[in-house]
């Protein structure tokens, strides 16, 4: 059964560095991409990245490039996403899903989702 | 860089068909696949239309999905609505580098 397990829930203050996780099971997760998407408080699905681990081909939107940083570890089977320094507008829920394709094809499986919060 | 524009809301009674737009701002809709995606309250996304008009194994035949190139749209279209359809609905297509997402539909079936 593929699985995408994401990290749990974080509170950060404004300026705090934060990494989360998803963890991937079920699937060969070196002949996939991981995808990000951000759902801010009571709106729609925003892409922000993906990053195939088999090689660590990295693309981010262009309104995120250079906001966040997306990472992988294919040895444990984890993509990450990360700030380096957190406002209050990343207050958000945070998926991670699974693309065969970078842009060409569907999401088919989402982790549960991660909700950051920061706030002072 | 492209938009798809949603209805905001829909509403329908069960039993009833209803039909969710998609309209691509520029470019062509039939150039790219059109991916739909319904997220019920507190849970993740999941498929229930990719590739323009293909299901995935478990979502009923209820839902469809078409293309119309002289409106520059996609459309999903849910038949014999059923309390459980209750939920959003986003399509999402994309350009040369970027997912795009629409602003998402909500369907209430009341």
């Amino acid at each position: 059964e593929v699985q995408l397990v994401q990290s749990g829930a974080e509170v950060k203050k404004p300026g705090e560095s934060l990494k989360i996780s998803c963890k991937g099971s079920g699937h060969s997760f070196t002949s996939y991409w991981i995808g990000w998407v951000r759902q801010m408080p009571g709106k729609g699905l925003e892409w922000m990245g993906s990053i195939y681990p088999g090689d660590s081909d990295t693309r981010y939107s262009p309104s995120f490039q250079g906001q966040v940083t997306i990472s992988a570890d294919k040895s444990i089977t984890t993509a990450y996403l990360q700030w380096s320094s957190l406002k209050a507008s990343d207050t958000a829920m945070y998926y991670c899903a699974r693309s065969l394709g970078q842009l060409l094809s569907n999401f088919d499986y989402w982790g549960q989702g991660t909700l950051v919060t920061v706030s002072s | 860089n492209f938009m798809l524009t949603q209805p905001h809301s829909v509403s329908e009674s069960p039993g009833k068909t209803v039909t969710i737009s998609c309209t691509r701002s520029s470019g062509s809709i039939a150039s790219t696949y059109v991916q739909w995606y319904q997220q019920r309250p507190g849970s993740s996304p999941t498929t229930v239309i990719y590739d323009d008009n293909q299901r995935p194994s478990g979502v009923p035949d209820r839902f469809s999905g078409s293309i119309d190139s002289s409106s520059n749209s996609a459309s999903l279209t849910i038949s014999g609505l059923k309390t459980e359809d209750e939920a959003d609905y986003y399509c999402q297509s994309y350009d040369s580098n970027n997912r795009v997402f629409g602003g998402g539909t909500k369907l209430t079936v009341l």
